[in-house]
Order: C-alpha cells, then structure tokens, then sequence
C-alpha cells in the first residue's frame, strides 16, 4: 500500500524566501511527525500533530516554522524567511497514534539554503 | 533526562560478520524503534519492541526492559547491509514523540 509521501524530494532557495514542505501520511493514520536532519546531525523533532488536538510545538525552533494539517490528513511546513541553518533534510512520519505504534517515515526533503 | 546511548558510533566489519548495535536507554521510555537510514536520507523503520525479541530476515533484535538495554543484530552481514542504524526511545510522556540515539554508522566490506 501507498506509504508516507512528500514533496518536494529537494528545494534549493535563496536567503530570506518562504518554503513550504508537503506531507502526505498513510491514511488513516492520525499522528503525524515533523523532524529534520542537519548535516552531521541527529534528528531533530519539530512538531507532532495527533487527530483534532492541539499540535504540539515544542520543537519548533523559531517562530518562522510554522505546520499545518487540514482535514487530519495532508500536512504542509512553512518556513519563513529562510536561512542558511535551516539548510537539513525533512522528515515526516505518521502513525496509528495509539500507544507505542509504529512511525513510518516519509523519503524527507532535501531543503537547501543558499 | 530522557536519553538513549547507541554504540558503537562507527562500526567496520568484514562480509559474512555478526553484528551487534546496542543501546541503552533511561527511565520513561516505553519502547523503542530501530531504524536503518542509507546514504540518501531516507529512513526504514525496522523494528519496534516494548519487551522481548523480534526477527526479520537476517535482523534480530531484543530488549530488556529491566537493564533498559536493546541490541540490534545483523546475521550473514552483507555490503547492502551498510548504512546507519538508529535506535530512538518511544518516550511515554511526550505524545509518543521519539528520542533518538546518536546512531551507528556501519560498513560492511567485501
């Protein structure tokens, strides 16, 4: 079956513009993960949305990343203004959202920052 | 603080070799996934154990709640094996949100 997609696969920007990164998470799966991976680095958790709650943000690391999930489904992450640091690939992962159930990850997103 | 250790961070080994990643892991986390990420960045999902062992293929891997300790193992290593394994802790008071291990990076040579 279909598993978590996203898109674009890679985003080259300039300095300063807006991005927003797509994820489509299995269906019927009401959790939903944001991280990202910088060069040389662990993952990073930004945002975790779960069916109609109140995401939690506290991974965010600045208040021009931004995530939205419409319908429980489709989930779209906003940078704004970018820079050079937020150059990482990211990834999306879903799941049943129940007690320790399984995330499946996306293929990520390649974001460069020039 | 919630933490999971992973070693070794690098490991080399010879086609054919058994291979052991280990982790441990503190108080508060409730399961843990291994991963397997390639060169290009995607990530895999392997396993996810809250007790006991799991087999897939050529992978096994165990935990033990009381030592708070999970071992991944890689039978008949190959090449294609290469890449790095991640363990990351299913942390019960966080919505489930994962804490990552630094992860192992392995190279199986021919």
């Amino acid at each position: 079956g279909a598993g978590v997609s996203q898109s674009p696969s890679n985003k080259v920007t300039e300095k300063g513009k807006d991005v927003e990164l797509r994820c489509d998470p299995i269906s019927g799966h009401t959790a939903l993960y944001w991280y990202r991976q910088s060069l040389g680095q662990g993952l990073e958790f930004l945002i975790y949305f779960q069916g109609n709650s109140a995401p939690d943000k506290s991974g965010l690391p600045s208040d021009r990343f931004s995530a939205e999930r419409t319908g429980g489904s489709v989930s779209t992450l906003t940078i704004q203004r970018t820079q050079q640091e937020d150059s990482a690939v990211y990834l999306c992962a879903s799941s049943s959202g129940l007690a320790n159930y399984e995330q499946y990850f996306g293929p990520g997103t390649r974001l460069t920052v020039t | 603080k919630n933490e999971v250790e992973q070693s070794p961070q690098n490991l080399t080994a010879q086609e054919g070799e058994f291979i052991t990643i280990n982790c441990s892991y503190s108080v508060g986390i409730s399961a843990l996934h291994w991963l397997q990420q390639h060169p290009g960045g995607g990530i895999v999902s392997l396993f996810m154990l809250s007790s006991g062992k799991k087999k897939h293929g050529r992978l096994i891997a165990t935990i033990n709640i009381q030592e708070k300790h999970s071992s991944l193992h890689i039978t008949a290593s190959h090449p294609r094996d290469s890449a790095v394994y991640i363990c990351a802790g299913v942390f019960m008071d966080s919505n489930y949100q994962l804490i990552w291990g630094a992860g192992t990076k392995l190279i199986i040579k021919p």
